[in-house]
């Protein structure tokens, strides 16, 4: 059971848009940055999103990140078959002193 | 260039002590904000966050397993290891180090990762 909580999948057709929650509460998501990653199938992850919104360099900008409360969401645009993988998101919870990511959402482009 | 390998045994038998090394080139560890991370994942499940060694010497584990991680890390030779004693056959998974810098601890930068069998 993961701490923080995502849908185990999604699915959207190509160039389409498509979203991805991760819920949390005040003792992590609530009280810090938020960062997402992109792990295509046999590889490492890899990260899309740090502190909320923000894109590292080299990053798309079909993908986007946001944050309200306790929930944090990933969004990305124009879809490609390129993008089917497992996302996860992550964060620093204060109460447990611990990393926590989320249970990983399986992206399908239909 | 910023590079993270990890390294170590590949197969152990339930109740040995794993220990995995992870070679890193790059960035210094003595930079501000700067830690190296731990992180597994058994086949077809999801990440866990194992340990973290920052810049200021602090050592963050996580609280499920705490009692059985040890990170270290050799600076004159680029290096962080992870100890993890009494491996069981649930501890099968792929073993990332990673790069974290900045609020909240996202993982910059990854390594290839290695898969680690536990079975005897």
């Amino acid at each position: 059971q993961s701490v923080l909580t995502q849908p185990p999948s999604v699915s959207a057709a190509p160039g389409q848009k498509v979203t991805i929650s991760c819920s949390g509460s005040s003792s992590n998501i609530g009280n810090n940055y938020v960062s997402w990653y992109q792990q295509l199938p046999g590889t490492a992850p890899k990260l899309l999103i740090y502190d909320n919104n923000k894109r590292p360099s080299g990053i798309a900008d079909r993908f986007s990140g946001s944050k309200s409360g306790t929930s944090a969401t990933l969004g990305i645009t124009g879809l490609q078959t390129g993008d089917e993988a497992d996302y996860y998101c992550g964060t620093w919870d204060r109460s447990l002193s611990a990393v926590v990511f989320g249970g990983g959402t399986k992206l399908t482009v239909l | 260039q910023i590079t993270l390998k990890e390294s170590g045994p590949t197969l152990v038998k339930p109740t040995q002590t794993l220990t995995l090394t992870c070679t890193f080139s790059g960035f210094s560890f003595s930079t501000s904000g700067v830690a190296v991370g731990w992180i597994r994942q058994p086949p077809g499940k999801a990440l866990e966050w194992l340990a973290l060694f920052d810049w200021n010497e602090d050592k963050r584990y996580s609280p499920s397993l705490k009692s059985r991680l040890t990170i270290t890390k050799d600076t004159s030779k680029s290096q962080v290891f992870l100890r993890m004693t009494k491996m069981d056959t649930v501890d099968t998974a792929t073993y990332y180090c990673a790069l974290a810098l900045g609020s909240g601890w996202p993982f910059w930068y990854w390594g290839q990762g290695t898969l680690v069998t536990v079975s005897s």
